[in-house]
């Protein structure tokens, strides 16, 4: 297994574009997340998924869009880029959806200038 | 909604003494309280938890305690080597929350041979 996959590594954009970041396991698990990570911060919730077709808003969704259409894929979409964006961004997933152990991808360091 | 401060951001030790990180919570109704350690350029991992129907968890050289009554937790590791030099980040959930988790700030350990 591959685990949970990110891509790109690292991205950068200008203030105004539009990205995806894509995230992918291949764990067959239910629940999926994405996270930002922002120095002294923690990581923060931004969306989540506890299947395919459900979504809903984590601590910090403005700005952000997600979808998920197959268990396997959980994009995260900006629409238009702010410096504010800038941070490393972490998708995790688990099996379980009540308070299981969440596997994290390698992450996605975004500069928006 | 739920926040979780942890101490101290920093914390240097020399290789074989024993480290501790402390995290306080302030939603009364969290019960699950997982460590997650973070390796450079790497998504976080869990290394251990703990629920709110036990004291004290222990595994090999890792143990975490949880006061429920001064809503405070903490991360003990004895006989600290290189390896465990990483950034430890504790987080909180609530028993009807699913998978959501707040997490703390975090904590750079550092262990010098």
């Amino acid at each position: 297994n591959a685990g949970v996959t990110q891509t790109p590594k690292f991205q950068v954009l200008k203030t105004g574009q539009s990205m995806t970041l894509q995230c992918a396991q291949d764990m067959n698990h239910e629940y999926m997340s994405w996270y930002r990570q922002d120095p002294g911060m923690g990581l923060r919730l931004i969306h989540y998924s506890v299947g395919a077709g459900i979504t809903d808003q984590g601590e910090v969704p403005n700005g952000y869009n997600v979808s998920r259409s197959t268990t396997e894929d959980f994009p995260l979409r900006l629409l238009s880029a702010a410096p504010s964006q800038t941070s490393v961004y972490f998708c995790a997933s688990s099996y379980g959806l009540h308070q299981e152990t969440q596997y994290f991808g390698p992450g996605t360091r975004l500069l928006v200038l | 909604g739920e926040n979780v401060e942890q101490h101290p951001s920093t914390l240097s030790v020399q290789e074989g003494d024993s480290a501790v990180i402390k995290c306080t919570y302030s939603d009364s109704a969290s019960n699950y309280f997982p460590w997650y350690k973070q390796e450079l350029g790497k998504g976080p991992q869990l290394i251990i938890d703990i629920r709110s129907n036990v004291g004290e968890k222990k595994d090999q050289r890792i143990a975490v305690t949880l006061n429920k009554t001064a809503k405070h937790f903490s991360l003990h590791i004895t006989e600290t080597q290189p390896e465990d030099s990483a950034v430890y980040f504790c987080a909180a959930s609530r028993g009807n929350a699913g998978n959501m988790l707040t997490f703390g700030g975090g904590t750079r350990l550092m262990v010098k041979p």
